[in-house]
């Protein structure tokens, strides 16, 4: 079965610092999609990055970029120049044939 | 907006009531998913559709969840006799074309339950 694991259940950065959320996952699927999605206090989800199985460059928004690493199945999400606006729950997700999303990583940034 | 819409946002019920919620995807998507998000944890897939049919439901789903897209546009998901298990956050999300391995999700805001 597909699984999303997020080790970190709550972490916490200075504004203007890097931090770095960490996600693994398992599928048996050669194809396949992996997203971070951001979730602040109240309010909807919305997608931070996402990375195709089988491009090698690592996804890059701005500030936000992942590690991937196909073979080790890890997917991490690193902020840079950490704002306050990114304080949030953080949750990785994979997709084959079906979504699945880990238990979310609670991030605090802190004045 | 044209982003994804649900209402009600809230809805605070009795346990053994029946209770309807209601999707608006983006305009032009044809992928429409329903998700479950209980405190401190991740969502969980329901069901999608892509267009009116239903193409896809989990485990999850018990026979006292049914939902509906009857002409392809909104969704609503029906929760009959209502149960404290219940309580959760019901989220909806919309997809363009495209096959189901390459979709990015737009989620809604979601509709809280609370079960009495």
């Amino acid at each position: 079965a597909q699984t999303v694991t997020q080790s970190q259940p709550e972490m916490s950065v200075q504004e203007a610092e890097t931090v770095t959320l960490s996600c693994t996952y398992d599928t048996s699927e050669s194809n396949y999609y992996l997203f971070w999605y951001k979730q602040p206090p109240s309010r909807q989800m919305i997608l931070v990055i996402r990375q195709e199985a089988y491009k090698q460059q690592n996804a890059t928004e701005n500030r936000f970029s992942v590690n991937f690493q196909k073979a080790a199945k890890s997917f991490s999400l690193k902020i840079s120049d950490s704002q306050l606006g990114d304080t949030a729950m953080y949750f990785c997700a994979s997709l084959d044939n079906d979504m699945r999303f880990g238990a979310g990583t609670r991030l605090t940034v802190k004045p | 907006d044209t982003g994804v819409s649900q209402n009600p946002r809230h809805k605070i019920t009795k346990r053994g009531q029946n209770v309807t919620f209601r999707c608006d995807p983006i305009s032009e998507h044809n992928r429409l998913y329903w998700y479950r998000q209980t405190l401190g944890q991740g969502p969980e897939f329901l069901t999608y559709f892509q267009n009116e049919a239903q193409l896809e439901k989990s485990r999850l789903l018990s026979d006292r969840f049914s939902a509906e897209r009857p002409k392809g546009s909104f969704s609503t998901l029906e929760i009959q006799r209502t149960e404290q298990g219940d309580s959760a956050m019901y989220l909806c999300a919309s997809s363009p074309k495209g096959g189901m391995s390459t979709d990015t999700q737009y989620f809604g805001p979601g509709t809280r339950l609370t079960v009495l």
